[in-house]
């Protein structure tokens, strides 16, 4: 039972173009979202989140937008760079049942190769 | 510098021998993690610790087990229990455990010979 879920496993794009990678979730107690950046062999680093109080956050280049009544996310990179491509994992967290708010839920992560 | 250390960043386990793959944070943070990444697959979880002395279960804790004596380190056995080993472990680490934005380390990859 997948909750979080990223349907393009890859996408490529062209440097100074708009990436948007997107997320479904399917818990409804999800309350907070979260997109990391992985590039091989290192760990995920953090790069924007969003809370379910909103439906947009930016950081820079880098903006999420929230529609909660689909239950979908999305990551907006604008515009794009080659230092850009990496895995992109999706996570949430939220909700009090069995104390599930302790934790990270994560997607499968999209690939994404920004070509120059 | 803060940061999370795992170590070794390679390891080859031989069939029926037990491993422990080491992760030390200086960040002061209350809760680690450790995760399980597969090729093609997210992050799934394997342990978390809240505080000391403490630690709980996650999505796939079965052939694994983890101590948390320190604040600052949080170590994972893979046992030989565990029939498919292979992949790419991650710790992290948080504030709290609410879920909230989490700090990985750079990760070991683990192998059978």
């Amino acid at each position: 039972d997948q909750q979080v879920k990223q349907n393009s496993p890859s996408l490529s794009v062209q440097e100074g173009r708009i990436s948007i990678l997107n997320c479904d979730y399917t818990n409804s107690m999800f309350d907070y979202f979260l997109w990391y950046k992985k590039y091989p062999a290192e760990g995920p680093t953090f790069l924007i989140s969003i809370s379910s109080i909103k439906d947009k956050n930016e950081d820079g280049r880098f903006t999420v937008f929230l529609n909660k009544s689909a239950k979908h996310l999305s990551l907006h990179i604008v515009p794009s760079q080659p230092g850009d491509s990496a895995v992109y994992f999706c996570a949430a967290s939220g909700g009090n049942s069995g104390g599930s708010n302790y934790k990270l839920t994560f997607g499968k992560g999209t690939l994404l190769t920004v070509n120059p | 510098d803060g940061g999370i250390t795992q170590s070794p960043k390679y390891l080859f386990r031989k069939e029926g021998q037990n491993v422990t793959l080491s992760c030390e944070q200086n960040l002061n943070h209350d809760a680690m993690y450790w995760y399980r990444q597969d090729p093609g697959q997210g992050l799934r979880l394997i342990y978390y610790s809240q505080i000391v002395n403490d630690f709980q279960k996650g999505d796939i804790a079965e052939g694994y087990s983890v101590s948390r004596e320190k604040k600052e380190s949080f170590p994972l056995t893979v046992t030989s229990a565990q029939k498919n080993p292979t992949a790419f472990y991650l710790c992290a680490s948080s504030w709290g455990a609410g879920g909230e934005k989490l700090f990985f380390g750079s990760g070991t990859q683990l192998s059978v010979l």
